[in-house]
């Protein structure tokens, strides 16, 4: 079976500092990849996502980046946090199927990681 | 801007009855639907997936899809304390690339 890993789950950085947190997934080959942010009270918001190794599509312009270095390994990075990036990050994986079908597109979400910015 | 409306709550039920919660989209051209349930602090974890007109039942859920009024519904039957938590709904259009676009959730209390 599949199983996602994210870590840290809890981290407390100042402005400024750099960050970086850690998704794998295993039990599975060529997933693909999502890091979304909640912020206190709001939605959903999709960061990035990665279709393959050295593939990052950007949703939000940010001092947020990623990067893809092995098929089950996604990194979120930030060269210097804002207080703004204060939140729960989620890391997730889906197989894609565009014809659709029972199952497809199902994202599985790793436990995420509370990041507080002082 | 694709859209995902959900009715914020919190929506309050007795322990046992029927909750109901509602979920609009815009897109007309979407062909997937989710329902994941997110309890304080964790990450989301999904219910069910409707992708059919009608209804399809999980237990004491059931999911309701109608896509010609653009809304998708869940059900949960026999509520229990347990079930109090926010549950999200997201919509995906395979012509969309590969994003999910998601409500923003609704707040479930079942009051014992």
């Amino acid at each position: 079976s599949q199983t996602i890993h994210q870590w840290p789950a809890t981290l407390v950085q100042p402005v400024g500092s750099p960050l970086s947190l850690e998704c794998t997934v295993e039990g599975t080959s060529n997933p693909n990849l999502y890091w979304y942010r909640q912020a206190a009270g709001r939605g959903l918001q999709l960061l990035f996502y990665s279709v393959g190794i050295g593939q990052i599509s950007s949703e939000v312009p940010q001092n947020l980046s990623a990067s893809r270095p092995q098929d089950r390994q996604f990194i979120l990075s930030s060269k210097k946090l804002l207080l703004s990036d204060s939140g729960f990050y989620l890391c997730a994986w889906t197989h894609f199927r565009l014809a659709g079908g029972p199952g497809a597109n199902v994202l599985t979400f790793g436990a995420g990681s509370r990041l507080t910015v002082l | 801007q694709k859209e995902v409306e959900q009715n914020s709550g919190p929506l309050s039920v007795p322990e046992g009855a029927i909750a109901s919660l509602n979920c609009t989209y815009s897109d007309r051209g979407s062909q997937s639907f989710f329902w994941y349930r997110q309890y304080s602090g964790k990450s989301p974890e999904l219910i069910m997936f409707i992708y059919s007109n009608g209804d399809k039942e999980d237990g004491r859920f059931t999911a309701q899809l109608n896509k010609a009024s653009q809304y998708v519904s869940l059900l949960i039957r026999d509520s229990q304390p347990s079930d109090s938590a926010t549950y999200l709904c997201a919509v995906h259009n395979a012509g969309n690339n590969r994003k999910l676009i998601w409500g923003l959730g609704t707040s479930l209390a079942v009051n014992p």
